[in-house]
């Protein structure tokens, strides 16, 4: 069954640093891989998206995922850290039949101002 | 706002009790999925149905049952609770359901508390 494993459950990075989460796959190349983001006392919300084809994808508030096949790798990163962007991260894969989403055990970003 | 409503947004209840948590999908969209997040277990996904039938089902234990009306609503009942149970949960749609080729939009879940 696909699944998707996150390295890292918690990670602190400095304001202005590179945020780099990371996510690997575990089997045959999905069809899609999304990264999901989830404030304090909400629900989550859609980071980004890969389709097949698509190498480097873009998402909202400065992420972006970059899907390597060789290293079955989808991580995530943002190039400077902001205090807002503090929040947990999660990976997510469909499993075959594509009728369920199955995520990472997710990664607390903290950023330090 | 994802357009996702769930209700309550909090619950206290006793072991042994039943509780029902009520998902209102956005407008249009004709899936709904079930989610269960714990501090040991994570976000684990319980059930989804597309209008009105089940179409996959996860770790969802025998104590929990699921439906979704004509109107598209859900509702997810868990029975004979155990202090095990306390957990945040979400309920989200989609618009390209039953298959996942997009975007799932998240309410902001029910947090029940066993006692």
């Amino acid at each position: 069954a696909q699944s998707v494993t996150q390295l890292g459950s918690h990670v602190s990075v400095s304001e202005g640093a590179l945020v780099l989460l990371r996510c690997n796959y575990s089997s045959s190349v999905p069809p899609y891989l999304f990264w999901y983001v989830q404030y304090p006392n909400q629900g989550l919300q859609l980071l980004l998206k890969y389709t097949t084809g698509a190498t480097l994808v873009k998402g909202i508030n400065g992420f972006e995922a970059e899907f390597k096949k060789s290293e079955t790798s989808f991580h995530l990163t943002k190039p400077s850290a902001h205090m807002s962007d503090a929040a947990e991260y999660f990976c997510a894969a469909p499993n075959f039949g594509n009728e369920k989403l199955t995520f990472g055990t997710g990664t607390r970003l903290t950023i330090i101002p | 706002d994802s357009g996702v409503t769930q209700t309550p947004k909090h619950l206290i209840t006793a072991t042994g009790q039943r509780v029902t948590l009520r998902c209102s999908p956005r407008s249009g969209d004709l899936s709904v999925y079930w989610y269960q997040q714990s501090l040991d277990q994570g976000l684990q996904f319980l059930i989804q149905y597309y209008n009105g039938e089940e179409r996959a089902k996860g770790n969802i234990l025998e104590r929990f049952s699921a439906q979704q009306f004509p109107d598209l609503h859900s509702e997810l009942n868990l029975s004979s609770l155990e202090l095990g149970d306390s957990a945040l949960y979400f309920c989200a749609s989609s618009a390209t359901g039953p298959v996942i080729t997009g975007e799932l939009f998240f309410g902001e879940g029910s947090r029940l508390t066993v006692l």
